[in-house]
């Protein structure tokens, strides 16, 4: 199976901060890339697929972009909404899908 | 608007099954593969496996192989998981989750069913 490393695990940020995620394949996903953001006892929320098409209503602070093995989201200006936890998921293969171990983005 | 609306928590018994159901509306249910994520507490997220609503045809996480059936019914709009043989480490919070335009990626997600096993 695709393994998928995201770096750091967590991230200590401020309001106004410009953030940056990356996230690792084990081999070559082309751009079939998602990240999603998850807020305490809520389901995942998309933010980004096939590594860099933004999802409708989600704000343009959040970009993506990469291709291959590497990957990054990239939060231009951190908003208070913006803390939470970032997870990034491979969708190359037909048959199995991964996701990174997560990224805690805290104040 | 879609929706993806799961049955509510269950507590089970190491060995024991469950059975989630999540119920779709606001689309054609047979058009779209659909996705079982689960997430145990303070932990990530964990791909399961998917059914093709259309045909019944199913892939499951090899980690879950033997263990979990996903199936779907048509005339109610709604795919189950079953999951058996529950162990404590299969405590966690399942989603079911929608696949995007022919990609596996998730725009729509179930609110998530907590399921406890315990003894």
């Amino acid at each position: 199976d695709i393994q998928m490393t995201q770096s750091p695990s967590t991230l200590s940020a401020s309001v106004g901060d410009r953030v940056t995620i990356t996230c690792r394949a084990s081999q070559t996903i082309s751009s079939w890339l998602a990240w999603y953001q998850q807020k305490p006892g809520k389901a995942p929320k998309l933010l980004i697929y096939k590594a860099s098409s933004l999802e409708s209503g989600v704000p343009s602070r959040f970009s993506g972009s990469g291709s291959g093995t590497e990957f990054t989201l990239t939060i231009s200006s951190l908003q208070p909404d913006d803390f939470a936890t970032y997870y990034c998921q491979q969708y190359n293969s037909f048959s199995r899908y991964t996701f990174g171990q997560g990224t805690r983005l805290e104040i | 608007q879609v929706q993806l609306a799961q049955s509510g928590g269950e507590v089970k018994k190491p060995g024991a099954s469950v059975k989630v159901s999540c119920k779709t509306s606001g689309y054609t249910f047979s058009d779209y593969f659909m996705h079982w994520v689960r997430q145990a507490p303070g932990q990530g997220l964990e791909w399961m496996g998917w059914i093709n609503p259309n045909s019944g045809g199913t892939n499951y996480a090899q980690k879950f192989q033997g263990r979990v059936t996903m199936t779907g019914d048509s005339s109610i709009s709604t795919v189950y998981m079953e999951l058996n043989r529950l162990r404590s480490d299969d405590t966690a919070v399942y989603y079911c989750a929608r696949e995007g335009d022919g990609s596996a990626w998730y725009r729509f997600w179930g609110q998530g069913t907590l399921v406890t096993v315990s003894s």
